[in-house]
């Protein structure tokens, strides 16, 4: 079975700080992961996904199939960062599917005060 | 393009009320996702179809729900009779190619309290 795991519900770091918000994985497979986020008020959106390797809104995230995680990190954190982050991982809907779903975690609430 | 639209935004509702959330998927997309989301749960998938055929339903709680989507730019999802342990925001999403890029577009989601 498929699972995301993002351990902390709430984190608060102060504007300029580093962020890191956690994601662990399981997955037998192959996995892709993906970072999702809800701005207040706004509609659930992609960040961004491991296998472009690319760094949106500052945001990077590295896949280590070793420690099965795949960390959203960002240097230094800004107001408008501040909003509900989702890690999930693309797998089958089923062992032998040909049709996929996409798993999240429970999500990790970002807070960053001025 | 609108986007995912749903509808009601909110609703509230008294115990035992039926209850029908409605989803326009963007058009061209062949595959629809209902979800619900709760503090203690996160974002739970309900159900998803391609092609209006339901593909899994293993997601829907209990008989109480069911979802239709009887042509490509149309779905509801209803809860008859409605229980307070159902409120929650529900989210429809759409996407191409059955998640080939890993994207999914979500509505603004339909907030439901059931009293």
């Amino acid at each position: 079975a498929q699972r995301v795991t993002q351990p902390e519900k709430l984190l608060s770091v102060f504007k300029g700080a580093p962020v890191e918000l956690k994601c662990n994985y399981s997955y037998s497979g192959s996995p892709e992961l993906f970072w999702y986020v809800q701005y207040s008020r706004q509609r659930l959106q992609l960040l961004l996904r491991h296998i472009s390797r690319e760094s949106i809104k500052g945001f990077t995230a590295d896949l280590n199939k070793g420690e099965t995680s795949f960390h959203l990190k960002k240097p230094f954190a800004q107001e408008e960062d501040s909003a509900m982050y989702y890690c999930a991982l693309k797998g089958p809907l089923y062992s032998g599917a040909g049709s996929y779903q996409l798993t999240f975690g429970k999500g990790t609430k970002l807070s960053v005060i001025p | 393009d609108a986007g995912v639209i749903q509808s009601p935004r909110h609703e509230v509702t008294e115990m035992g009320q039926e209850v029908t959330l409605r989803c326009k998927p963007i058009s061209g997309h062949d595959y629809l996702f209902w979800y619900r989301q709760t503090m203690m749960r996160g974002l739970e998938l309900l159900i998803y179809f391609n092609n209006n055929v339901p593909i899994d339903d293993s997601g829907m709680p209990e008989d109480r729900f069911s979802a239709k989507m009887p042509n490509a730019s149309f779905s509801t999802l209803k809860i008859q009779p409605s229980e307070p342990r159902d409120s929650a925001v529900y989210f429809c999403a759409s996407s191409s190619r059955d998640l080939n890029t890993g994207e999914l577009f979500f509505g603004e989601g339909s907030r439901l309290t059931v009293l």
